[in-house]
């Protein structure tokens, strides 16, 4: 029944050290999105695709980085971990984008040491 | 671009009275308006949403308003119960983009 799925739910990693974030879906749906979430603020968006068409945020750090290698997997890529960059980081889904309802992942935390 | 606001960032009541959340919006081609509520450590999820061709929607304890005119839409839940506790964010979205904006959230506490 999942619709989005995020792996891993909790994720550590040592400052400097890449680390990979996934997120899959079974709703075919052609927009995937990444948010950044911080204690306590609203998801900030780092970037989306639509089908392939790759959508950066304007103050998205160079640092953080997306594939989508198909229509069912997103990665989000942090090439340099800063302690700054410790999360919630959620996947979102949504059918076509233009006013539609986004579904959410449950979310990957990631501590960095 | 969009720019959300919210009010208030926090609202403590009392179970069983009615809540209210606003929020403005300053895109006029703005023209879908979802709420999320997110518990504490979980994903945000859609509650209700309200697309530029209605005012007012209701599902239940919960109903959304929209003036388009005042770039202004609520939400609120009548009969509030302890599990309605959470924060809630509006946003708003459509129009030239496929993106989101959200606002800062309202912190949510029901009483017993």
């Amino acid at each position: 029944d999942a619709m989005v799925i995020q792996n891993p739910r909790y994720q550590v990693t040592q400052f400097g050290k890449p680390v990979t974030l996934s997120c899959s879906q079974t709703l075919n749906h052609n927009v995937m999105y990444w948010y950044q979430q911080k204690s306590s603020q609203a998801p900030k968006l780092l970037f989306h695709y639509y089908d392939k068409d790759f959508n950066n945020e304007a103050d998205t750090p160079d640092n953080f980085q997306s594939r989508r290698p198909n229509t069912s997997f997103c990665f989000l890529d942090i090439r340099s971990p800063g302690l700054g960059d410790a999360a919630m980081y959620l996947c979102a889904t949504s059918r076509d984008g233009d006013g539609e309802t986004q579904y959410f992942g449950p979310g990957t935390r990631l501590l960095v040491l | 671009g969009e720019n959300v606001e919210q009010h208030p960032s926090t609202l403590s009541v009392q179970e069983g009275d009615s809540a209210v959340i606003k929020c403005t919006y300053s895109d006029s081609a703005s023209n879908y308006f979802p709420w999320y509520k997110q518990e504490l450590g979980k994903r945000p999820q859609l509650i209700i949403d309200i697309r530029s061709n209605v005012g007012e929607k209701k599902d239940q304890r919960i109903a959304v308003t929209l003036n388009k005119t005042a770039k202004h839409f609520s939400l609120h839940i009548t009969e509030t119960q302890p599990e309605d506790s959470a924060v809630y964010f509006c946003a708003g979205g459509g129009g030239s983009n496929y993106k989101l904006t959200f606002g800062k959230g309202t912190l949510l506490t029901v009483n017993p």
